[in-house]
Formats: structure tokens, C-alpha cells, sequence
């Protein structure tokens, strides 16, 4: 089954221990992103990456590090957790981005509260 | 920058009711235009898309027309069910940006 998978779904921490979110998609796709979705505010991206070792900034990547070293896989990296950074985070890809297709393929969401 | 707003939440409606969702842009260019909904637990996913102007999108009984002229691109159905209640979240792409801009999210909830 075509999927994207994140874990862990539901994560409690505290501030400052360092946690890993980790994206898988077994589509084969170029590229792939994270978005965090905050009520009121929709989704807004934070990194994103075109290929393998390919990754950018998005609109709200301070505080968050990610690596691509398979295609396959993008994980989130938080290093040093803070309050503001609770929210319910996405992992997207698509085949590549063109812009006009739009279809992300999103994976369920990990819901992370950082005390 | 590119931006999308949404008419402000939560929707409740009775089943078999006429459903339409606000939504409208600011962008530069021509961005495309999509619908995504997101069901209980799970993520978004692509309900319907509309690349240029005049272009209307459908799917599952519902539509969006590509509005230019009033930079909107609403969201309509006919006639709900229960199984519709969702978040609904309007979005585009465009201007080179490597991203789709979202708006804030409509929750809608159907009542049998």
C-alpha cells in the first residue's frame, strides 16, 4: 500500500530533550516536506527537499533540522525542544513539485506536546 | 506573499443540507487552487484542484470554480452527509515557492 508513515503518532516531552520524528514514504517521490498545523493558522511549512541531500527552509524551519540521505526517508529533528513548538506535525511527498499538480501525499501526523 | 483565507469555523449543518465554503486568495501570477480535506485522525488529503481560470474542480459531489476576477475559489456541495464532516482546508501553489500555502481550515460537521 502506497503510504507515508510517521512516528512516533503521540509524543509528550520536555523542554530541552532532544526528539526525532521520523517520515517514511515508500512512493519512490522526489519530494517531500513537513508542515505543523496550529489551530487558526492552517498548515505552514518548515523545510522541505527536492532530492536526495537536497533540503531548504521553509516559512517556519527555526528551531527544527532535517536530513535527506534516502529518498525514501525525512526525518524531523528537534534539538532542543521548546513550548512553542507543540503542534501536530505532517510529513508530505509527492512524485516531484510542479506546483500545478499540488497532490501531497500526507502521512496521519505525529501530535507532539513539549512541556 | 501568497496567502489564503477561509471562512471562519466551525460549520454545522443537518444532513441533505447545501453546503458552500469561503475561500479566497492573494497571489501574484496564477497560482492553481485546491481543495484538501482531512478526515478524524488522519492526514490531508486532495479533494478537488483547479489549475487556471474559469476552471471548475469536482469530486465526491463536491465543486470549486476558479474565480480570477474575484480571486475566489469556494467550495460548494449540494447535498451533505454525515460521512462529510471533516476540517476542509483551501490552499495554492504558485510564484515558484517549492510549497502549497494553506488557509486556516474549516471544520464542518454534518448532524444526521
Amino acid at each position: 500500500e502506497a503510504q507515508v508513515t510517521q512516528n512516533p503518532r503521540y509524543l509528550i516531552t520536555v523542554t530541552g530533550k532532544k526528539l526525532t520524528v521520523t517520515c517514511s514514504q515508500n512512493m519512490n517521490h522526489e519530494y517531500m516536506s513537513w508542515y505543523r498545523q496550529d489551530p487558526g493558522l492552517g498548515l505552514r511549512q518548515i523545510y522541505y527537499s527536492m532530492n536526495v541531500e537536497v533540503t531548504d527552509k521553509g516559512d517556519v524551519p527555526e528551531g527544527y533540522k532535517v536530513s535527506r540521505k534516502e529518498k525514501r526517508n525525512f526525518p524531523l529533528i528537534l534539538e532542543s525542544p521548546s513550548p512553542n513548538q507543540t503542534s501536530l506535525y505532517f510529513c508530505a511527498s509527492s512524485p516531484d513539485w510542479t506546483g500545478n499538480t499540488g497532490e501531497l501525499f500526507f502521512g496521519e501526523g505525529s501530535r507532539l506536546t513539549v512541556l | 506573499g501568497d496567502s489564503v483565507t477561509q471562512m471562519e469555523g466551525p460549520v454545522t449543518l443537518s444532513e441533505e443540507a447545501f453546503l458552500t465554503i469561503n475561500c479566497t486568495y492573494t497571489a501574484t501570477g496564477y497560482p492553481s487552487l485546491f481543495w484538501y480535506v482531512q478526515y478524524p485522525g488522519e492526514g490531508l488529503q486532495l479533494l478537488l484542484k483547479a489549475t487556471k481560470a474559469d476552471d471548475k474542480g469536482s469530486n465526491k459531489g463536491f465543486e470549486a470554480t476558479y474565480r480570477k476576477e474575484t480571486t475566489s475559489f469556494h467550495l460548494e456541495k449540494g447535498s451533505v452527509q454525515v460521512s462529510d464532516s471533516a476540517v476542509y482546508f483551501c490552499a495554492l501553489s504558485g510564484g515558484g515557492a517549492q510549497k502549497l500555502v494553506f488557509g486556516q481550515g474549516t471544520r464542518l460537521t454534518i448532524n444526521p
